[in-house]
């Protein structure tokens, strides 16, 4: 079974503070991905990377960074958390051009 | 860029119905359809997914794709209450490198 761990699951930041989520698969898929999921819009794409040393924007990357320093590892950096990016945040993982992501349990982040 | 829209936005039935869900989507060049289940708490998984227009069936579900219409349907017959959840269709273009999501559908079956 495809394996995908983020972790913290739970995160309370302050404003203005740093917030790192760490993402890791054991899949050995070369694509992985970061979503937010909010009420009202639904899973919407942050960055998204082909393999290591690879990070693409999405379709909302303001106010985020990725890393892929490894085939297995992914992280989403908030330099300067804002209230806004509370939400909760979803990896994947993904082979080649098939439909079937593996996600994640999430993590929950609050930012007061 | 896809568009992807789901219908209703939630749903309440009894144990036991027939459960009816839908989702429209943009780009007639869509490679492939996919619907996910999520439960509270849960990340999405991959349930079923389509290629070919006509219909496909695993146990319970089916699902009915019509590329003329741009449209999806996922259907579950006899309904229990684990398959409470969010259900989101997700369409895979031709060419694109990500997977573009619909909003989902609540579905609440009540024992």
């Amino acid at each position: 079974e495809a394996a995908v761990t983020q972790s913290p699951r739970n995160k309370v930041a302050v404003t203005g503070g740093k917030v790192t989520l760490s993402c890791n698969q054991t899949n050995n898929h070369n694509n992985m991905y970061w979503y937010r999921q909010d009420t009202g819009h639904g899973l919407r794409l942050i960055h998204y990377s082909y393999g290591a040393g690879s990070t693409e924007k999405g379709d909302i990357p303001d106010g985020y960074k990725a890393s892929r320093p490894s085939q297995e590892n992914f992280s989403l950096i908030l330099e300067l958390a804002t209230p806004s990016q509370t939400s909760v945040y979803f990896c994947a993982s993904r082979q080649g051009n098939t439909g079937q992501l593996y996600f994640g349990e999430g993590s929950k982040l609050t930012v007061l | 860029q896809e568009k992807v829209q789901q219908s209703p936005e939630s749903l309440i039935v009894p144990e036991g119905a027939m459960v009816s869900l839908n989702c429209s989507f943009s780009d007639s060049a869509s490679q492939s359809i996919w619907w996910y289940q999520q439960h509270p708490g849960k990340g999405p998984k991959a349930l079923i997914s389509i290629f070919s227009n006509g219909n496909k069936k695993e146990g319970r579900l089916t699902v009915y794709l019509n590329r003329a219409s741009l449209h999806v349907s996922l259907h579950i017959k006899d309904s229990q209450p684990s398959d409470s959840a969010v259900y989101l269709c997700a369409v895979v273009t031709e060419g694109a490198d990500r997977l573009t999501f619909g909003k989902g559908t609540q579905l609440i079956i009540q024992p």
